[in-house]
C-alpha cells in the first residue's frame, strides 16, 4: 500500500538552533500533505496544511515564522523548526492526501523532537 | 467548533474479550467519521470510515455505526487478538472537502493472551 516517510525518526536538537523534519510519500504524489503535532495523552492538532507549489496554510496559533514549512516536490514536505526552544519539544507528524486512492489519507510514523 | 471525545485509556483485555471504545463528536453540518489505528513504532492507518448517519464501518473483524441521533461513532470487535493491541483514534471530517481532520487524543489497548 501507500507509503509516508519522515525522517529522522527521532532527533535532539539544542535550543535557539533549527531543525527540519523530512516528510515523503514514497509511491505516489501527494498534492496536499498535512503537519500534526501531538503531545503526550493529547489529540493531533493540525498545524498546517502543505500544497505544493504554493504556501502552506497555517492552523490559527501556529506561528509562520517558526515552523517554516516548504513543499518544493509532489513527494516531499520539510518541516523547519526555527530558533528551537524547550517547549517545541514534541511529537511531529505528517500526512499525505492520495489522490488517486480514493483521497485516502496516509500518515508517517512520526518524529519526536527534543530541544535540551 | 469541531471536536471528538473519546474514552480515556488504557484499555487492558483478555484475548477473545469484547472491546468497545466510544466515540462522540461535536460538528456543526454533517461530518464524516474515521477510526484510525496506530501500531507500535508505524505511523496512523486508516481502520474504517463512515460518511453518514447510520452507515457502519467495518474492516479486521471492528465495526462502528454512525449515530447521528446520540453523535456518537463507538468501535467494536467482538473477540480481539493479541496483535489488536494498539492506540485508537476516532475522528472527523467535515463535508465540503475541508480536507482537515479533527482527532481524539487516542486510546490505547492493550491485549493479554
Amino acid at each position: 500500500g501507500a507509503v509516508v516517510s519522515q525522517h529522522p525518526s527521532r532527533v535532539i536538537c539544542k535550543s535557539g538552533t533549527s531543525v527540519k523534519i523530512e516528510c515523503r510519500s514514497l509511491d505516489f504524489q501527494a498534492t496536499t500533505m498535512f503537519w500534526y503535532r501531538q503531545f503526550p495523552k493529547q489529540s493531533l492538532m493540525l498545524m498546517a496544511t502543505s500544497n505544493e507549489g504554493s504556501k502552506a496554510t497555517y492552523e490559527q496559533g501556529v506561528e509562520k515564522d517558526k515552523f517554516l514549512i516548504n513543499h518544493a516536490s509532489l513527494t516531499l514536505s520539510t518541516l523547519t523548526v526555527t530558533s528551537a526552544h524547550p517547549e517545541d519539544s514534541s511529537f511531529y507528524i505528517c500526512s499525505a492526501r492520495h489522490a488517486h486512492a480514493g483521497n485516502t489519507i496516509y500518515f508517517g510514523e512520526g518524529s519526536w523532537l527534543t530541544v535540551v | 467548533g469541531n471536536s471528538v471525545t473519546q474514552m480515556e485509556g488504557p484499555v487492558t483485555l483478555s484475548e477473545e474479550a469484547f472491546l468497545t471504545i466510544n466515540c462522540t463528536y461535536t460538528a456543526t453540518g454533517y461530518p464524516s467519521l474515521f477510526w484510525y489505528v496506530q501500531y507500535p513504532g508505524e505511523g496512523l492507518q486508516l481502520l474504517l470510515k463512515a460518511t453518514k448517519a447510520d452507515d457502519k464501518g467495518s474492516n479486521k473483524g471492528f465495526e462502528a455505526t454512525y449515530r447521528k441521533e446520540t453523535t456518537s461513532f463507538h468501535l467494536e470487535k467482538g473477540s480481539v487478538q493479541v496483535s489488536d493491541s494498539a492506540v485508537y483514534f476516532c475522528a472527523l471530517e467535515t463535508q465540503g472537502g475541508s480536507e482537515k481532520l479533527v482527532f481524539g487524543k487516542g486510546t490505547k489497548l492493550t491485549v493479554n493472551p
